[in-house]
């Protein structure tokens, strides 16, 4: 199983600032991987896919980058409704598509 | 806008089976994998398996393996979950989703608002 690791567990930013998610597999899994977000009540939202495509509708301040075992999520200037949890998932290697453990991003 | 709905009993009793449906709609069921995913309250996702449209393509997480059925029935547009002998370990917000498409210019999933399931006697 590919275990997916996300750091840091919570990051405090103001609004406005730029926020930067990391993502660790403990093996390749080249670009498939995605980044999503998740609200307090709400199912989590597909940000990023391929490890650098924004998903449809997803404003231009999201970026991913990254391949191999490294990635990360970039909000350039986070505003109000940024602030949730944020998953990393692998979908190259099944069994199973892992998630990480999520990175809560709370306002400073 | 295809829109899925989870539906199926919020209460299980330890050593029963959880049995949960996904209903498609707005959109064709076939074509897609479907998927469902779980989330222990105050924990992080967990995938439990999928299914492609026909059924004939079907995997499971090895640590549920033993205790997962997915099953689809196209005419209802409806994809099934079945976890048999529960703990209180499944306890846990349940989702369906559907694989993330990338045609038609960009990238998108569809996922039900989710179902808690409570395991509890």
């Amino acid at each position: 199983e590919v275990v997916m690791t996300q750091s840091p567990a919570t990051l405090s930013v103001s609004p406005g600032e730029r926020a930067t998610l990391s993502c660790r597999a403990s093996q390749s899994v080249s670009i498939n991987l995605a980044w999503y977000q998740q609200k307090p009540g709400q199912a989590p939202r597909l940000l990023i896919y391929g490890a650098s495509t924004r998903a449809t509708g997803i404003p231009a301040r999201f970026s991913g980058s990254g391949s191999g075992t490294e990635f990360t999520l970039t909000i350039s200037s986070l505003q109000s409704e940024d602030f949730a949890v944020y998953y990393c998932q692998q979908y190259s290697n099944w069994p199973p598509y892992s998630f990480g453990q999520g990175t809560k991003l709370e306002i400073k | 806008q295809v829109q899925l709905q989870e539906s199926g009993p919020g209460l299980v009793k330890p050593s029963e089976t959880l049995s949960l449906t996904c209903t498609v709609s707005g959109g064709s069921i076939s074509s897609y994998y479907w998927s469902w995913i779980r989330q222990p309250p105050g924990k992080g996702l967990e995938w439990i398996g999928y299914i492609y449209y026909s059924g004939n393509i079907i995997n499971y997480n090895p640590s549920l393996k033993s205790r997962v059925t997915i099953s689809v029935d196209t005419s209802k547009s409806q994809f099934s979950l079945k976890l048999s002998s529960v703990t209180a370990a499944d306890t846990a917000v349940y989702y369906c989703a559907s694989e993330v498409d990338c045609s038609g210019g960009g990238c998108k999933d569809y996922w039900g608002q989710g179902t808690l399931v409570t395991v509890s006697s």
